[in-house]
């Protein structure tokens, strides 16, 4: 069973990069593609980004100049590192799997979401 | 891709049929479009992907269909774990996602 925790500091001040890891356990993180995803408090929900392990990340574009997303296929995890981050970033964040390689091209397996919060 | 979603909140009582919406202002393969359920205080649940097919252990109330820029969720017969919101979900031509505003289900 393929399950996915986020981890990460819960509050970070404005101006400053915010960091998120997500620990996939249960399949090894180079079979498949992975995504972040956020939901501003009472909001939808907001795509920031997607990898394959072995390829080059895809980001939306509202955030591309600030978002990297990376692979430690060593540990079996993911990270999101948004630059620069204002009010507007505090939101709970998604980790999830993007099951592409199978043909979904659908988030078919989630984390259950940290929220992080922006303020100094 | 922009994908609105209507309507925004729908109040239904158990037993009844729940017809959502998912129009797009372009053209959206329906290999790329899905749907998920979200409860307050958890992750969404992807139920429809493809535009028609279920999600594992997904109830056979659930039915989607659609193409090109108009597509839609059916629940049957709601059931009362079925509150709560309902996205659709599309992948386009530039490699990107995006997600519509969501439709609210009370029952």
């Amino acid at each position: 069973q393929v399950q996915l925790q986020e981890s990460g500091p819960g509050l970070v001040k404005p101006s400053e990069t915010l960091s998120l890891t997500c620990t996939v356990s249960g399949a090894p993180i180079s079979n498949y593609y992975w995504s972040w995803i956020r939901q501003s408090p009472g909001k939808g929900l907001e795509w920031v980004g997607y990898l394959f392990y072995s390829g080059t990340p895809n980001y939306n574009p509202s955030l591309k100049s600030r978002v990297s997303i990376s692979v430690d296929t060593s540990t079996n995890q993911f990270s999101l590192r948004l630059n620069s981050v204002t009010p507007a970033d505090a939101a709970v964040y998604y980790c999830a799997r993007l099951a592409i390689t199978t043909g979904l091209y659908a988030f078919d397996i989630w984390g259950q979401g940290t929220m992080v919060s922006v303020s100094s | 891709i922009v994908l609105t979603q209507s309507p925004g909140t729908l109040s239904l009582s158990p037993g009844e049929r729940a017809t959502l919406s998912c129009r797009a202002n372009q053209r959206v393969s329906s290999s790329y479009l899905a749907w998920y359920q979200q409860k307050p205080g958890q992750a969404p649940r992807l139920l429809i992907y493809g535009a028609s097919t279920r999600a594992a252990a997904i109830p056979d109330r659930f039915s989607g269909s659609g193409s090109g820029t108009e597509f839609t969720l059916t629940i049957s017969r709601l059931e009362p774990e079925d509150f709560g919101v309902y996205y659709c979900q599309q992948y386009g031509n530039s490699l990107t996602y995006t997600f519509g505003r969501g439709t609210r289900v009370e029952i």
